[in-house]
């Protein structure tokens, strides 16, 4: 059975920075895509970023992009989302997700942006 | 990277038929056969129902069905049922090698 669960969220105030993680078991990690989604509370879904199965590409969406960084440790089964330049529309709760169908979910991590 | 277009709310009554739209452009739902579909019960995380505009994944109810016409994707729930109260969101890869997801629609079942 696939597992993804998200850890890192928290309160930091803006401009600050956090690192989030999403450890995976019940799938081969080294080879699927991961995704990154995030959900502002009570509204929708927001695609955050995408990493290949091999680390060797990445991408943004246009609202985080410069300021976020996704990257994978295959070794280790984890997928990273480093967010820096936080801004208070950057809360939101934080899902990491399984390939190009988003066919898995984790449970989310709530990141919090505010002074 | 506009969000798709849903409609915000749909509704129907226990054993009807209802169809969410989900509206983007030739440089996502029209471009690619790359449209996926979500549920999302309140308090839960999303759930796969629908893969590569028509793909139904094992163990999701054939009542789900999809279908793409041009820029525009459609989500299909038949014999509608009271478990099927939730969030819907469609979702599309871009021609900028990106996703965008709709704006949600949540369906009441009355």
């Amino acid at each position: 059975e696939v597992h993804l669960v998200e850890s890192g969220g928290g309160l930091v105030q803006p401009g600050g920075s956090l690192r989030l993680s999403c450890g995976a078991s019940g799938f081969t990690f080294s080879r699927s895509w991961m995704q990154w989604v995030r959900q502002t509370p009570g509204k929708g879904l927001e695609w955050v970023s995408r990493i290949k199965y091999d680390g060797t590409t990445t991408t943004y969406a246009d609202s985080v992009k410069g300021r976020f960084t996704i990257s994978r440790d295959n070794a280790k089964n984890t997928l990273y989302l480093q967010m820096n330049s936080l801004r208070v529309e950057d809360t939101a709760v934080y899902y990491c997700a399984k390939s190009d169908w988003f066919d898995s979910w984790g449970q989310g991590t709530l990141v919090t942006v505010s002074s | 990277q506009s969000a798709l277009t849903q409609p915000a709310s749909v509704s129907g009554s226990p054993g009807q038929s209802i169809t969410i739209s989900c509206t983007g452009t030739s440089s996502d739902v029209g471009g690619y056969n790359y449209v996926s579909w979500y549920q999302q019960h309140p308090g839960k995380v999303p759930k796969l129902l629908i893969h590569d505009v028509t793909v139904r994944p094992s163990g999701v109810s054939d009542r789900f069905s999809g279908s793409k016409s041009g820029n525009t994707a459609s989500l299909t729930i038949s014999g509608l049922q009271a478990e099927d109260e939730a969030d819907y969101y469609c979702n599309s890869f871009t021609s900028s090698t990106t996703w965008v997801f709709g704006g949600g629609t949540k369906l009441s079942v009355l």
